[in-house]
């Protein structure tokens, strides 16, 4: 089946405490993005990435990093968590880029205390 | 101003009914357009997209596009509760950006 899996599904942290959500797809896309969706304010883009070792920022990329090793892969990792970064996050991948069908993991509740 | 504006909503229309949900950008570079279903608790998916001044339709949605008037709209004719969700409008130029979504209820 074609799909994106992100984990942990749901995660409560600390300030401070460095964690990473991973993010996978199965579909050989080449385009893969994260977005946090906050009430209100709809989902905004965190990082995007085109290709293999190719990331680039989004629109709030700040508190956050990724890395693109594999093509499958785009992990989200928060080096110094604050409460401000709890939020629902989304993985994507398409095959066309911005020009194609967003393809949405399942999200990951963060909430950071 | 945000990019991408949509009525918040929410909308509440009657099984049977037309619901409108629309949609304005304000990037005239933005070249595509896409609405997005999303459930409760679920992550968004692909219902429309649109690229050419004018209507498409497809099923029992249409879309609308305008792009003099830099407006975007999606119809739901025959509402089924099964289309109570919150429908997400993305504008596409260099980035995708998405509106805050506009909450549909369909009453049985």
């Amino acid at each position: 089946e074609a799909q994106v899996t992100q984990n942990p599904r749901y995660l409560i942290t600390v300030t401070g405490k460095k964690l990473t959500v991973t993010c996978s797809q199965n579909m050989n896309h080449e385009y893969m993005s994260w977005y946090r969706q906050d009430p209100g304010l709809g989902l905004r883009q965190i990082y995007y990435s085109m290709n293999v070792e190719v990331t680039d920022k989004g629109d709030v990329p700040e508190g956050y990093k990724v890395s693109r090793k594999e093509k499958r892969n785009f992990p989200l990792i928060l080096e110094s968590p604050s409460p401000n970064q709890t939020s629902l996050y989304f993985c994507a991948s398409s095959r066309q880029g911005i020009e194609g069908e967003q393809y949405f993991g399942p999200g990951t509740r963060l909430t950071v205390t | 101003q945000k990019e991408v504006e949509q009525n918040s909503g929410p909308l509440s229309v009657p099984e049977g009914a037309i619901a409108s949900l629309n949609c304005t950008y304000s990037d005239r570079g933005s070249q595509s357009f896409f609405w997005y279903r999303q459930y409760s608790g679920k992550s968004p998916e692909l219902i429309m997209f649109i690229y050419s001044n004018g209507d498409k339709e497809d099923g029992r949605f249409t879309a609308q596009l305008n792009k003099a008037s830099q407006y975007v709209s999606l119809l739901i004719r025959d509402s089924q509760p099964s289309d109570s969700a919150t429908y997400l409008c993305a504008a596409n130029d260099y980035k995708l950006s998405f509106g805050a979504g506009t909450t549909v209820t369909v009453r049985a």
